[in-house]
């Protein structure tokens, strides 16, 4: 099955800087990419994700990079804000089947004012 | 309701008893997904209904893990004789296609602790 993997674990920065989090997959018949973001109790809530079809999506202060050959695909921040402190989870579906996600063991952001 | 809809949102179980936890999903949505997710982990995939259809739970841990959705809408993880390492956040998620490979709704999650 797909094994997705996430980096770094915890991640602070200072108000205003970027931040990146990095994720690779393992499954070349993943072709679908979102990122949640997951408050302290509260649910994952999907913030951008990403098709096979395009290399780069962006949204405002995020965005998203896929390189399907390398298996690796980014989310960015920039500009950051202290409301952006929480969890944040990639994750990869296989087109095939359920298509259910594949999740990264996550990333803490913490956002220093 | 607007969201996909939890119950309980915390429960205790005595080890060996037996648990049922609720999941309402955004009405008319097809997939319905049960995710387990331990503390300072992801979320992991348990099982999958197209409608009322099971049509994967290949991510059950054991046979104490049951889940249906008989008509296609409401669903509910059975778990019995629970085990401490049964203790986590159960997520529930639906979407409005088959599969999820467009955007996923999830619930707030039951958290349940094995005692």
């Amino acid at each position: 099955g797909e094994n997705v993997e996430q980096h770094p674990s915890t991640l602070s920065v200072q108000e205003g800087d970027s931040a990146v989090i990095k994720c690779t997959y393992s499954d070349s018949a993943s072709n679908y990419f979102p990122w949640y973001k997951q408050e302290l109790g509260k649910r994952p809530q999907l913030i951008i994700d990403i098709r096979s079809n395009v290399g780069e999506k962006k949204d405002q202060r995020i965005a998203v990079t896929l390189n399907k050959t390398a298996k690796h695909f980014s989310l960015h921040i920039t500009e950051t804000q202290p409301e952006d402190s929480a969890v944040y989870f990639c994750a990869a579906s296989i087109q095939t089947g359920a298509n259910n996600l594949f999740f990264g063991t996550g990333t803490r952001l913490t956002v220093i004012p | 309701g607007a969201g996909v809809s939890q119950s309980p949102r915390y429960k205790v179980a005595k080890r060996g008893q037996d648990v049922a936890l609720r999941c309402d999903p955004i009405s008319g949505h097809v997939s319905l997904f049960w995710y387990q997710q331990a503390l300072g982990q992801g979320p992991e995939f348990l099982t999958y209904f197209q409608n009322e259809a099971q049509l994967d739970k290949s991510g059950l841990p054991s046979d104490r893990f049951f889940a249906e959705r008989p008509e296609g809408s409401v669903s509910t993880l059975k778990i019995q004789r629970t085990q401490q390492e049964d203790s986590a956040v159960y997520l529930c998620a639906s979407s409005p296609t088959r599969g999820m490979n467009t955007e996923a709704f999830f619930g707030q999650g039951t958290r349940l602790t094995v005692v």
